[in-house]
């Protein structure tokens, strides 16, 4: 089946830390994947996207590749903030399939 | 632009009740999901509308059930609650029929506790 592997947290970083949260994935033909944030009390927010190969997600800093050889999706930031402390999901969701499919989710805190 | 509204954000419910949560997609999308979120378990798709018929339905039994209107608003209902249904239940709507090149725009969620 369809399933997505996510780095185990807790993550604590320092502010302007590198980080990479891994993300692979198992799927039935050529998925979409996202990443979402979530934060305390809140939803899910779409971070960013991919929707086939080679594909690169960016927003706010963050970035993603998809890479079909290697099923994966790392989500990267090349320095982070306080204000980036929340609960990060990879998700993917198989062409003609009305469903994401998540990660079990990886929270990061970072510390000043 | 108004997002995805679900009310109420927060339940207490009773063992043996039932319960009826409701989510406002934005103003275009006429595909809406539902997920169920635990500590436990994680993200558990529930079931997908789109204009009113239901097209996929998650491993949930059949005490879960939703609908959608020709408004394209939706509404979960659980009858018979347990113990085990305390989550936070997320709504998300689609601007397309399959959502994936579109993504999805999830609401705050409703959060039910059951005691």
């Amino acid at each position: 089946g369809n399933s997505v592997t996510q780095m185990e947290g807790p993550v604590t970083l320092s502010e302007e830390a590198f980080l990479t949260i891994n993300c692979t994935y198992t799927a039935t033909g050529y998925p979409s994947l996202f990443w979402y944030v979530q934060y305390p009390g809140e939803g899910l927010q779409l971070l960013l996207k991919a929707t086939k190969a080679d594909d690169k997600g960016s927003n706010k800093g963050f970035e993603a590749t998809y890479r079909k050889e290697t099923t994966s999706f790392h989500l990267e930031k090349g320095s982070v903030q306080v204000s980036d402390s929340a609960v990060y999901f990879c998700a993917l969701k198989v062409q003609g399939a009305q469903k994401l499919v998540f990660g079990q989710g990886t929270r990061l805190t970072i510390n000043p | 632009k108004a997002g995805v509204t679900q009310t109420p954000r927060y339940l207490i419910k009773t063992r043996g009740q039932q319960v009826t949560l409701s989510c406002s997609p934005i103003s275009g999308h006429r595909s809406v999901s539902w997920y169920q979120q635990t500590p436990g378990q994680g993200l558990q798709f529930l079931f997908e509308y789109f204009s009113e018929t239901q097209r996929n339905k998650g491993n949930f039994p059949g005490r879960f059930s939703g609908r959608q209107f020709s408004n394209s608003r939706s509404e979960m209902n659980v009858s018979t609650l347990e113990l085990g249904d305390s989550a936070l239940y997320l709504c998300a709507s689609s601007l397309g029929s399959t959502g994936g090149v579109y993504g999805y725009t999830f609401g705050s969620g409703t959060r039910l506790t059951v005691v």
